[in-house]
C-alpha cells in the first residue's frame, strides 16, 4: 500500500478565495482524521469519520471550514473563504479501528496570504 | 478535557548514549497511547502502539512504556544514532475519542 496520500502538498493562496485539501486513506482502514498542525498549538484534531460518517467535527474551528468523505477511498477539507490565519500543514491520517494505529500522510503545507 | 505533556522540549545527547523521553497525561482512562516521529517538514511516523492491557511495546532500540496510574508514558532509545535526531511525539486516546498529542521533544544526536 502507498500510504495515507495527501493533495497537494503545497498551496499557495489569496485571502478570500476557496481552498480544497484532498486525501486517500489506507485501503480497509475504518477511521479517516483529518488534523491541522501549528508552531503555536501543536497538532489539533479538526474532525474524524468512521465508515465514511462523520463522527466528531467539534475541533473545526468555524463554519468556513468543511470536510466530506463521500466513499472509503476519498475525503476533503474545504475552507471557503481563507484567511491568513489559516496558514498551517494539515495532516490526514487513518487507522484500523479506533485504538489501532495511526499513520499519517505526508500534509498539505497551506499559506495564505 | 485530555491534557498531553512532553518535557523536555528539546533535548541534545552525545551519540552511543541510551535516553528516555517523557509524555504525561491527565485523563488515565486512556485506551491507548502512541509515540511518533517527526523530521522537519514531513508527516508522523508511527513507532510503538501501547494499547490500555499493556505496559510496554518494543520495536528495536526502542522501548516504550505506560503506567496508566501515575499517567506517565517514557519512550528510551538505546544507543541513540544521530539519524534518531528528529521530533518525537507522544498521543493518547481517551473518553469519547480526542487522540490528544503532546508538543513533542526535539532530540538532536550530536556526532
Amino acid at each position: 500500500d502507498a500510504g495515507v496520500i495527501q493533495s497537494p502538498r503545497h498551496e499557495v493562496t489569496e485571502m478570500g478565495q476557496e481552498v480544497t485539501l484532498r486525501c486517500k486513506p489506507i485501503s480497509g482502514h475504518d477511521y479517516l482524521f483529518w488534523y491541522r498542525q501549528t508552531m503555536m498549538r501543536g497538532l489539533e484534531l479538526l474532525i474524524y469519520f468512521n465508515n465514511n460518517v462523520p463522527i466528531d467535527d467539534s475541533g473545526m474551528p468555524e463554519d468556513r471550514f468543511s470536510a466530506k468523505m463521500p466513499n472509503a477511498s476519498f475525503s476533503t477539507l474545504k475552507i471557503q473563504p481563507s484567511e491568513p490565519r489559516d496558514s498551517a500543514v494539515y495532516f490526514c491520517a487513518s487507522s484500523l479501528g479506533l485504538a489501532g494505529a495511526m499513520f499519517f500522510g505526508p500534509g498539505t503545507r497551506l499559506t495564505v496570504l | 478535557k485530555q491534557e498531553v505533556t512532553q518535557i523536555p522540549a528539546a533535548l541534545s545527547v552525545p551519540e552511543g548514549e541510551n535516553l528516555v523521553l517523557n509524555c504525561s497525561f491527565t485523563d488515565s482512562a486512556i485506551y491507548n497511547l502512541q509515540w511518533f516521529r517527526q523530521d522537519p517538514g514531513k508527516g508522523l511516523t508511527s513507532l510503538l502502539l501501547i494499547q490500555s492491557s499493556q505496559r510496554e511495546q518494543t520495536s528495536g532500540r526502542l522501548n516504550a512504556s505506560l503506567d496508566k496510574s501515575s499517567g506517565r508514558s517514557t519512550l528510551y532509545i538505546a544507543a541513540s544514532q544521530p539519524g534518531d535526531s528528529a521530533t518525537y511525539l507522544c498521543a493518547s486516546g481517551a473518553g469519547s475519542y480526542q487522540l490528544t498529542f503532546g508538543k513533542g521533544t526535539k532530540l538532536s544526536v550530536i556526532p
